[in-house]
């Protein structure tokens, strides 16, 4: 399967612990995009991460979350100190140039 | 006024019928269109993408892009139960260094037998 890989698919955690997503881009993609979906929202991006570099962090809360993507291995979402309303389905996408292609995204929740 | 403004729905279309779905963004400097599928509990799957006025077409498929007018349509011929979902438009501001997609909140398209 040649396709944008995330995992875990599903992750519980308690309020206060740390969640890690992780996420494959496609074979030949160099550009990682993470989206969060919120119940009943649209999708808002969050970060814009190309090898070792943090391009655009814009969407990003200020406190408790940061992103990397490292030379080698996939990128990772990290949340710090976990909240209820972090909870949500975040999704990873990869591209080429411009068309941006999904994972099958981390549905977290936090009790 | 939203960046991306899309009718919420849902929109009910007879199976076999044309089916229209329209967006429109805020940012004139915007370069690049995409329509993404979403079907419930699932990821958004890219459908076309159109980066110049004009028609682009991909089988029962065709974007519309009308930057004078800001706006961008997709038409589904020949709908079938199965493309009964949401429809995500998305912009790409373009110039600078980010691909960064402006979602709008989708349009729920319901296709009866």
């Amino acid at each position: 399967n040649a396709g944008v890989m995330q995992n875990p698919r599903h992750l519980v955690r308690r309020r206060g612990q740390e969640a890690r997503l992780r996420c494959s881009p496609m074979k030949g993609h160099s550009h990682v995009y993470w989206y969060r979906q919120l119940p009943e929202e649209g999708l808002k991006f969050m970060v814009y991460l190309q090898k070792e570099n943090i391009i655009d962090e814009s969407g990003m809360p200020k406190e408790r979350f940061s992103a990397e993507f490292p030379k080698e291995g996939p990128s990772i979402l990290r949340i710090q100190q976990v909240v209820r309303g972090d909870s949500a389905a975040y999704f990873c996408a990869s591209s080429r140039e411009y068309e941006q292609y999904f994972g099958p995204g981390t549905r977290l929740t936090v009790t | 006024q939203k960046e991306v403004e899309q009718n919420s729905g849902p929109l009910s279309v007879p199976e076999g019928a044309i089916a229209s779905l329209n967006c429109t963004y805020s940012d004139r400097g915007s370069q690049s269109f995409f329509w993404y599928r979403q079907y419930s509990g699932k990821s958004p799957e890219l459908i076309m993408s159109i980066y110049s006025n004009g028609d682009k077409e991909d089988g029962r498929f065709t974007a519309q892009l009308n930057k004078a007018s800001q706006y961008v349509s997709l038409l589904i011929r020949d709908s079938q139960p199965s493309d009964s979902a949401t429809y995500l438009c998305a912009v790409n501001r373009g110039g600078g260094a980010t691909n960064k997609l402006i979602f709008g909140t989708g349009t729920l398209l319901a296709v009866q037998p």
